[in-house]
């Protein structure tokens, strides 16, 4: 049985400074994995897919990472700034069927 | 393209109540999936439709809830006899196809009040 663990559950920061996100999963045998940011009272905006075939992402000052092999995936985030300040998550789906399971989430808070 | 759309945004009921929360997918997507969010929860899976069809419920409650995509217009997750325990934020994502997605799109969801 799949799980996803985000660890750790809070993280503060000043601005301005790089910042690293953790998500393991149990079972490596993954088709993919993704990332989300939710705001406050707000939806789920996705940030960075990684296919297993596929080692990292990038997207701006965000770069994910992904390694089967450890059940691992990372969040890393240049140059945080005040509105980054969100819950991260990361999710990968249960089997062919594509339902997500997501890990609990990442709240990181960065201050001015 | 709008996006996911889900209404109402927030909903309020009385315990015993019923709730119908509402998902429209993208233009184009015909497979909706709906999860949970408890206070202090991770998002879990529901139930997983397409089209007049339920593929996957095995996320679902067994009494009370139940899930439906027609063939014309929203899918819709209904709740009767609303408890406490129901309160949450329900959220939908829809994807074009089957199987290991390219990503989802989600729903700013509704967040489910019950007093």
């Amino acid at each position: 049985k799949q799980e996803v663990t985000q660890i750790p559950a809070a993280l503060s920061v000043p601005e301005g400074e790089n910042l690293v996100l953790n998500c393991s999963f149990t079972d490596s045998a993954i088709y993919n994995l993704q990332w989300f940011r939710q705001d406050p009272g707000k939806g789920l905006t996705s940030l960075l897919l990684i296919q297993s075939s596929q080692r990292e992402q990038t997207s701006g000052r965000l770069n994910a990472s992904l390694d089967k092999s450890s059940g691992r995936s990372t969040l890393y985030i240049a140059a945080s700034q005040p509105g980054d300040s969100a819950t991260y998550l990361c999710a990968t789906p249960r089997g062919s069927q594509g339902n997500l399971i997501f890990g609990k989430g990442t709240k990181l808070s960065v201050k001015p | 393209n709008a996006g996911v759309m889900q209404n109402p945004r927030h909903l309020v009921r009385r315990r015993g109540q019923e709730a119908r929360l509402r998902c429209s997918p993208m233009k184009g997507h015909s497979h909706v999936y709906w999860y949970r969010q408890l206070p202090e929860e991770g998002l879990k899976f529901m139930v997983y439709l397409q089209k007049e069809n339920i593929i996957d419920e095995s996320g679902m409650p067994k009494e009370r809830f139940s899930a439906e995509f027609p063939k014309e217009g929203p899918s819709i997750l209904r709740i009767q006899q609303v408890v406490r325990g129901d309160s949450a934020a329900y959220f939908c994502a829809s994807s074009p196809r089957q199987g290991p997605p390219e990503g989802y799109t989600f729903g700013s969801g509704t967040r489910l009040t019950v007093v």
